[in-house]
């Protein structure tokens, strides 16, 4: 079973900053909390991971809360291209045993 | 760069026919997934591969499932025989695991209809 909790669906305006939340509450010290999305028909697409502190890239930002309990991803300026499903992940990796388990993930429509 | 290549995209076949899908990973990775996704299911992982070993086959569904990777720019799942319930998209994902918590990286997937 997935160890994180997201909404089923959100909408965001086009133009807007979508927020996605994320609960990971019985997150261990040395599991990764990761970002992928999934847009119809293709595979995964990788958008950003982080372990404690916030992180930044050309895609999105991650913010994880100080006890690591719950995370927010943010795509400050949404387009209709990021419309997709997206999940998030809490895993150590294949290294200490933990392979990923995607669960159902928050199907985010941009609306123009 | 190029990413994980997947082959072929779409397969339509009938029952009881083997099928066989192919993944060229990223280059310079050691480590391909195999995963599965349907609707019922969800995305799925069938097996890991470090280092060309199969390290986790816990997810392959049964013994109709195989999957091999001879060198480490090739990997295939094969099915034989093949049933309509195998039906889905399936995926494969390179990394490089090495203690650094590296992100997978997906193909398009292969989409397989199984008549």
């Amino acid at each position: 079973d997935a160890k994180t909790t997201q909404p089923t669906s959100m909408d965001c305006a086009e133009g807007r900053a979508a927020n996605l939340p994320c609960n990971h509450s019985t997150i261990s010290g040395n599991e990764y909390v990761y970002w992928y999305r999934q847009i119809h028909s293709q595979g995964p697409q990788y958008i950003i991971h982080g372990l404690k502190n916030n992180e930044t890239n050309e895609m999105a930002s991650l913010i994880i809360t100080e006890d690591r309990k719950s995370s927010t991803l943010i795509l400050p300026h949404a387009t209709l291209r990021d419309t997709a499903v997206y999940y998030c992940i809490v895993s150590s990796g294949p290294d200490y045993g933990q392979n990923f388990v995607f669960g159902p993930g928050t199907r985010l429509s941009v609306l123009p | 760069d190029a990413g994980v290549i997947q082959s072929p995209r779409h397969e339509v076949t009938e029952m009881g026919q083997e099928v066989t899908l192919r993944c060229k990973p990223i280059s310079g990775h050691n480590s391909l997934f195999w995963y599965r996704q349907t609707m019922m299911r969800g995305l799925e992982l069938l097996i890991y591969f470090n280092n060309n070993v199969p390290i986790d086959d816990s997810g392959m569904p049964e013994d109709r499932f195989s999957a091999k990777m001879p060198n480490a720019s090739f990997s295939t799942l094969k099915i034989q025989p093949s049933e309509p319930r195998d039906s889905a998209v399936y995926f494969c994902a390179s990394s490089w695991t090495g203690g650094s918590n590296q992100p997978q990286h997906f193909g398009d997937g292969t989409r397989l209809s199984i008549l």
